[in-house]
């Protein structure tokens, strides 16, 4: 079956930059994609979704960008702080409506430096 | 407000014995799934319920059980644990309306020697 990947398992950024972490997926029907966040010993966390209806969407920090022509998803975090060190899941749904098709990716540890 | 809140958090078995890992969610969600979590893997699909009464197979049903005791409550049961079921183990609920988001617990962690 069609699964979600990653580019990079690993990614360091110096505290205050921008962060860019990129999620290939393969599944042309996936309608709809959801970031989260996972810290140490912890559940993930919800960041951010998007639609295929829509290229961008903006949340505090954040932003998550959608290339449905390349297959490409990708989330920004502005101004990237130590909180933010952790390990960032995508996932996307084929179908619409059912959360048991959620297919998610290995994840990119995200280390913010000082 | 607690969200999902799993226990225990930690346990270790023997090959062979049996265990129930439980869910409560308090969001009044009328799903809820049961995951594991492997290093260097994606979050995989054990089962899954849709309602109260009601549980479904995922990916990975082989060697677990499931209980919808309750709206709030879905537990977990491994009736002869094995070292493969070695993991990390989140259940999460799910918003109705409006996408499929899901809500995850803080996770058990299961080693099985």
């Amino acid at each position: 079956g069609e699964s979600v990947g990653l580019h990079l398992p690993t990614l360091s950024v110096q505290e205050g930059d921008n962060s860019i972490i990129n999620c290939a997926y393969s599944n042309s029907a996936s309608d709809y994609f959801i970031w989260y966040k996972q810290e140490s010993g912890k559940g993930p966390q919800f960041i951010i979704d998007i639609r295929s209806n829509m290229d961008k969407r903006q949340g505090q920090r954040v932003t998550v960008l959608l290339n449905k022509t390349v297959k490409h998803l990708s989330l920004q975090i502005a101004a990237t702080q130590p909180g933010d060190s952790a390990v960032y899941f995508c996932a996307e749904n084929a179908i619409p409506g059912s959360a048991r098709q959620l297919t998610f990716g290995s994840g990119t540890q995200l280390t913010v430096l000082p | 407000n607690a969200g999902v809140t799993q226990t225990p958090k930690f346990q270790v078995l023997k090959t062979g014995q049996s265990m129930t890992l439980q869910c409560a969610q308090d969001m009044n969600h009328n799903s809820m799934y049961w995951y594991r979590q492997d290093p260097g893997m994606g979050l995989r699909l054990i089962y899954y319920s849709a309602s109260e009464g009601t549980t479904d197979k995922g990916e990975v049903p082989n060697g677990y059980n499931v209980s919808r005791l309750n709206k709030r409550e879905f537990s977990l049961r491994l009736e002869s644990a094995a070292p493969s079921q070695t993991s990390v183990y989140f259940c999460a609920s799910r918003v109705d309306r409006g996408g499929e988001k899901l809500f995850f617990g803080s996770g058990t962690q299961l080693s099985v020697l």
